[in-house]
């Protein structure tokens, strides 16, 4: 089982709906996710960082941690078409953040 | 989050040669990284920059074809030595700052080796 799993896409979403992202982690262990988004040709930044169970909210991006299920999600409400890119999940393990391969995000004008 | 300078931004190499990528980041970091992203591909960490002691290379990555550096808390450079082909990838420096669990990353190298 890899580390880190995300569907690779393409995710296709309406501009103006909910976009919804999801991963899951094998290490019972880790404490700590993120969220980074990549443009083509750029490096990853990072859109949200969660520690707890729960939902955290920051604009339109909330991220959800269940660490009983082991998986994490990132809604963004109201897509814009710039928030086409590739989105990579990460999580924290024995202090390495190790990434998913990415789900490509494609909003539809 | 930090500053970080990662040079040179791309490069175009002969097989068998040698190149070094420098990082370095404007305020002390306790960790940093070096990762590969080969086209469409994630990133694959090749190893953590240990200040003053030898990289901790992830399976798969050795010493001798990736050396690292990392004098101060602020500085690291990776080698790309014996160059072939299959080593053509982006290669990013990442870097966690003092109190923070956050990851940032450089604007990445872009290696061709011909």
């Amino acid at each position: 089982q890899k580390e880190v799993e995300q569907n690779s896409g393409p995710l296709s979403v309406p501009e103006g709906a909910i976009a919804s992202l999801n991963c899951t982690y094998s290490d019972r262990g880790s404490q700590s996710f993120f969220w980074y988004r990549q443009y083509s040709g750029k490096s990853p930044e990072l859109i949200m960082s969660i520690y707890s169970n729960g939902d955290k909210e920051d604009g339109r991006f909330t991220a959800q941690l269940n660490k009983a299920s082991q998986y994490v999600s990132l809604l963004i409400r109201d897509s814009q078409p710039s928030d086409s890119a590739t989105y990579l999940c990460a999580v924290n393990r024995d202090d390495k953040i190790i990434f998913g391969k990415g789900t490509r995000l494609h909003i539809l004008p | 989050s930090a500053v970080i300078s990662q040079k040179p931004s791309r490069d175009i190499c002969q097989r068998g040669t040698s190149l070094t990528i420098q990082c370095q980041v404007d305020s002390q970091v306790t960790m940093m990284f070096w990762y590969r992203q080969q086209p469409g591909q994630s990133l694959t960490l090749i190893a953590t920059a240990n200040q003053g002691s030898e990289a901790t290379y992830e399976s798969g990555f050795v010493i001798d074809k990736f050396p690292i550096s990392r004098p101060n808390l602020t500085f690291s450079t990776l080698t790309v030595s014996n160059m072939s082909p299959e080593d053509s990838s982006i290669y990013l420096c990442s870097v966690v700052p003092i109190r923070n669990t956050e990851a940032f990353f450089g604007q990445g190298t872009r290696l061709t080796v011909v």
